[in-house]
């Protein structure tokens, strides 16, 4: 069964630090993946996405993740932490099923940033 | 911002009631998802409506249906409320993969329902 998996409920790190949010998928075909970002009270708003071709992919805000087939993971990681980063993130993996497709979201993991 | 549009941002029913979630989808997008927000958790896909017809739906009861109207815009019903359904309500548009589309989703802010 598909099934995206988040480690870490709540991580907190202090404004300047480096982050990496884990991410593991399970999926029998090529994943597509992705990684959003919600703040309170808001919807989702798309971090980055992986499809094919290089593993290290750029996104928004100064965010990239790297696929790794071999582990099965697509971790999340930004260099320098800004206090507007705390929210919450989501990765998802992409299904597609009798010509329809839909995202299988992860429980998502809590950032909080010290100043 | 995505273009796409959801009304209400709140609501709060009472337990046995029925309710009935909208969304405008992103300009040239013809396919519409709805998913489901409990408190502390991923979105959970509810279906997806594509010309007018569920095109996909998840392990949600027959208590949740959906339409979609010839403009592409699209209405969740609940009916005989839960506590259980208190939660935030997504809308996602996209153009659909059997037009040969990525199906890529853009979501809008949701819908927060309340139970009590």
């Amino acid at each position: 069964a598909q099934s995206v998996t988040q480690p870490d409920i709540h991580i907190t790190v202090s404004e300047g630090a480096s982050l990496e949010l884990r991410c593991n998928y399970s999926y029998g075909a090529t994943p597509y993946l992705f990684w959003y970002v919600q703040s309170p009270g808001q919807g989702l708003q798309l971090l980055l996405k992986y499809f094919s071709g290089d593993t290290l992919v750029q996104g928004i805000k100064g965010f990239e993740a790297e696929f790794k087939r071999s582990q099965s993971s697509f971790n999340l990681r930004k260099p320098s932490v800004h206090w507007s980063d705390a929210a919450e993130y989501f990765c998802a993996v992409e299904v597609f099923s009798g010509g329809y497709n839909k995202l299988i979201f992860g429980a998502g993991t809590r950032l909080a940033v010290h100043p | 911002e995505t273009g796409v549009t959801q009304s209400p941002t709140h609501l709060i029913k009472t337990r046995g009631q029925q309710v009935t979630l909208r969304c405008s989808s992103q300009s040239g997008h013809n396919t519409v998802s709805w998913y489901q927000q409990a408190l502390g958790q991923g979105p959970q896909f509810i279906f997806q409506y594509y010309r007018e017809e569920e095109n996909g739906r998840g392990n949600f009861p027959p208590r949740f249906s959906g339409l979609q109207f010839p403009n592409y815009s699209s209405e969740l019903n609940v009916n005989a409320l839960e506590l259980d359904d208190s939660a935030l309500y997504l809308c996602a548009s996209s153009s659909n993969l059997r037009d040969g589309n990525t199906g890529e989703l853009f979501f809008g802010e949701g819908s927060r329902l309340t139970v009590l």
